[in-house]
C-alpha cells in the first residue's frame, strides 16, 4: 500500500514567492496533520484536519501561510509570501483515530523547502 | 518553560549496553505519550505509545510513564547500531512534540 505522499521533496525559492506544498494522505485515514522541522525549533505542529475540517490551526505562524484539504485525499499547504525563516522540512502525517484518539501518525518522507 | 523537555543528546552507549531516554512535560492533564524514532533524513516513525502509569514492553523497548512526576522515558535493551538515531516525545495524540534526544551506539 502506498505510503503518505508528499510533493515536491525539495524545493528552492526565492523570498517572496508562492510556495505549494501537496500532500496525499493514506487512503481510509480521517485525520491529517501539517508539521514543520527545523533544527532550532525541532517538529512544530502547524495544523491539523478531522475528516477534511480544520480543527486547530493555532501552529500556523502567521497570515501568509494557509492549509485546505478540499477533500479525503488531497492537501495543501500554501505560504505567500515566503520568506528565509520559513525555510524547513514540512512534513505531511496521517493516521486513523479508531478508539485511541489520533491513532499512530504515518509521515510523509517530507518537503525540504529553501528560501533564498 | 517548554512544554515537553528532552535532553538534546547527544547519548552515547556502548553496543548491547541498556539506552536510557527521558522525556519531562508541564501539563498534568496529559493522557497519551508516544515515542517517535528518526533517523537522519528520515520521517519520524512509531515506536511506542503509552497512556498508563507504568511500564510498557515491546521486544528490546520498555516504555516508562509515571505521572505524577510528569516524566515518561524509553529504555532500550541490547542496543545495537541500527538503533542510532534521533527519538522524539510526543504528547496529547502526537499534538505537543519535544526536540528529540540523538542517540549514538558505539560498536
Amino acid at each position: 500500500d502506498a505510503g503518505v505522499i508528499q510533493s515536491p521533496r525539495h524545493e528552492v525559492t526565492e523570498m517572496g514567492q508562492e510556495v505549494t506544498l501537496r500532500c496525499k494522505p493514506i487512503s481510509g485515514h480521517d485525520y491529517l496533520f501539517w508539521y514543520r522541522q527545523t533544527m532550532m525549533r525541532g517538529l512544530e505542529l502547524l495544523i491539523y484536519f478531522n475528516n477534511n475540517v480544520p480543527i486547530d490551526d493555532s501552529g500556523m505562524p502567521e497570515d501568509r501561510f494557509s492549509a485546505k484539504m478540499p477533500n479525503a485525499s488531497f492537501s495543501t499547504l500554501k505560504i505567500q509570501p515566503s520568506e528565509p525563516r520559513d525555510s524547513a522540512v514540512y512534513f505531511c502525517a496521517s493516521s486513523f483515530s479508531g478508539s485511541t484518539g489520533t491513532g499512530e501518525l504515518f509521515f510523509g518522507e517530507g518537503s525540504r523547502l529553501t528560501v533564498l | 518553560q517548554k512544554e515537553v523537555e528532552q535532553n538534546s543528546g547527544p547519548l552515547s552507549v556502548p553496543e548491547g549496553a541498556i539506552a536510557s531516554l527521558n522525556c519531562t512535560y508541564s501539563d498534568r492533564g496529559s493522557q497519551s505519550f508516544f515515542w517517535y524514532r528518526q533517523y537522519s533524513g528520515k520521517s519520524p516513525e512509531l515506536i511506542m505509545s503509552i497512556y498508563s502509569n507504568g511500564d510498557k514492553e515491546d521486544g528490546r523497548f520498555t516504555a516508562q510513564l509515571n505521572k505524577a512526576s510528569q516524566y515518561v522515558s524509553l529504555l532500550i535493551r541490547d542496543s545495537q547500531p541500527s538503533d542510532s538515531a534521533t527519538y522524539l516525545c510526543a504528547l496529547n495524540y502526537q499534538l505537543i512534540w519535544g526536540a528529540g534526544t540523538k542517540l549514538i551506539i558505539k560498536p
